[in-house]
């Protein structure tokens, strides 16, 4: 069976400070790896996939990272309207479409 | 294009009665999935279709949960008879395809059953 494990469950930055958010995982045969936002009272935003070891994309000041066991979501600089929570889940070569999420991490930004 | 759409956004229903929440999927988009959101649990998959078929109900957490995708437009999950631990945000998400193509979420239904 998939699973997630985020950390830090909650986690409080000054504006500007940057840090970083983990993602781990155990899955057998890894076909895609998502991050997501969550803002109170709305559904999840797509934010990246990461297919690979290795790869890495950025968005503005998110940038996310894969390695064969963790995902990071790298927060560089960030202001307050970044503070939301982030949701990480994994495609596992199990099933041709589950996604298996984790609880998430619930960054705020303070100005 | 206006992204899935839910209703309603909030209900509050009493316990024994029948909830009827429904999605209009992403237009073009052939997969189609039911959430629930706890704080306990996080994000649990309850139902999926795939070009308006079921393909996997296995999260549907008992028999008075039913889901139907009688078009490619719509789709409905349905509550009968309510309890209050059905309380939860039931999200409604599509893809363009089953796979590993990513997932765009409605805004939730806010269920409180009393």
């Amino acid at each position: 069976e998939d699973q997630v494990t985020q950390s830090p469950e909650a986690l409080r930055l000054q504006e500007g400070e940057s840090s970083s958010l983990n993602c781990s995982y155990t899955v057998s045969g890894l076909r895609g790896l998502f991050w997501y936002r969550q803002d109170p009272g709305k559904g999840p935003e797509f934010l990246f996939t990461l297919y690979s070891a290795g790869e890495e994309k950025e968005k503005e000041r998110l940038k996310a990272t894969l390695t064969k066991k963790e995902s990071f979501l790298h927060i560089t600089a960030p202001k307050p309207e970044d503070s939301a929570t982030y949701l990480c889940a994994v495609h596992g070569g199990g099933s041709n479409y589950k996604l298996t999420f984790g609880k998430g991490t619930l960054l705020t930004v303070n100005p | 294009d206006a992204g899935v759409i839910q209703s309603p956004r909030h209900e509050v229903t009493e316990m024994g009665q029948e909830v009827t929440l429904r999605c209009k999927p992403i237009s073009g988009h052939n997969s189609l999935f039911w959430y629930r959101q706890t704080m306990m649990r996080g994000l649990e998959l309850l139902i999926y279709f795939n070009n308006n078929v079921p393909i996997d109900d296995s999260g549907m957490p008992e028999d008075r949960f039913s889901a139907k995708m009688p078009n490619a437009s719509f789709s409905t999950l349905k509550i009968q008879p309510s309890e209050p631990r059905d309380s939860a945000v039931y999200f409604c998400a599509s893809s363009l395809a089953r796979g590993i193509y990513e997932q765009y979420f409605g805004p939730g239904t806010r269920l409180t059953v009393t």
